[in-house]
């Protein structure tokens, strides 16, 4: 295992619903990451947090709120979702954002959702 | 248009035989390249980092070429396995010496028995 869990597995939801994803790493890393990968498509960066503030909002739609309450948990919280955000939801963690180019990521094993 | 670009076909190999993937990009100048594994159904685990200075890290059965010139890297595994099996996914930095890198969409490598 990587260090990093995420909770739930698996998520079916309706276009109504709100739900959130967890995201725990037990690496004592500084920096957290919320990633969306769809079938065909590159791992799309979402959100990106460093000692618990958000440094990298990639365009993404307002019904994806991310939490990051410490250094060691990240919630995305969904709302109102449409069926083309069906897709694994991947959180990774790293050391840190100091700019080491040495750093790399270590993901969960994902969320995948389908919005019905 | 800046891309990063994997083969979108899957490899399908011999046991015991070199694999070899590809990643090329157009017009990028990255500080660094990285190779991921991925599993069906699971979350990318870090293989291998080459820095632009380097030109080959090898790691086990794994080696990674890293061709500034050619804006390629090349991703070997020799004496494949079945377990080899998976999608492999390089990622680089987009913006020259940032810690965030950029993924392309993989390659599946199926090793055959």
């Amino acid at each position: 295992e990587t260090g990093v869990t995420q909770t739930p597995r698996h998520l079916v939801m309706g276009m109504t619903n709100k739900k959130s994803l967890k995201c725990e790493q037990h690496l004592g890393h500084n920096a957290m990451y919320w990633y969306k990968q769809s079938a065909k498509k590159p791992l799309e960066l979402m959100f990106v947090y460093s000692l618990e503030e958000r440094v990298e909002n990639n365009s993404v739609p307002s019904r994806f709120s991310p939490e990051c309450p410490n250094s060691s948990h990240l919630f995305l919280h969904l709302h109102t979702l449409q069926p083309e955000d069906s897709a694994l939801y991947l959180c990774a963690s790293s050391q840190d954002t100091s700019g080491s180019l040495t750093d790399t990521q270590y993901f969960g094993p994902g969320t995948r959702l389908t919005v019905l | 248009s800046q891309k990063i670009e994997q083969n979108s076909e899957a490899l399908n190999i011999q046991e015991g035989k070199t694999a070899t993937l590809t990643c090329n990009y157009t017009n990028y100048s990255p500080a660094y390249l990285q190779w991921y594994r991925q599993d069906p159904g699971r979350g990318p685990v870090f293989l291998l980092l080459i820095r632009e200075n380097e030109k080959e890290k090898r790691k086990e059965r794994l080696k990674v070429t890293f061709d500034t010139t050619l804006k390629q890297s090349l991703f070997h595994i020799t004496a494949s396995q079945p377990a080899d099996s998976a999608t492999y996914l390089c990622a680089l930095d987009v913006s020259g010496g940032s810690y965030i890198p950029t993924f392309g969409r993989g390659t599946s490598l199926i090793v055959h028995p």
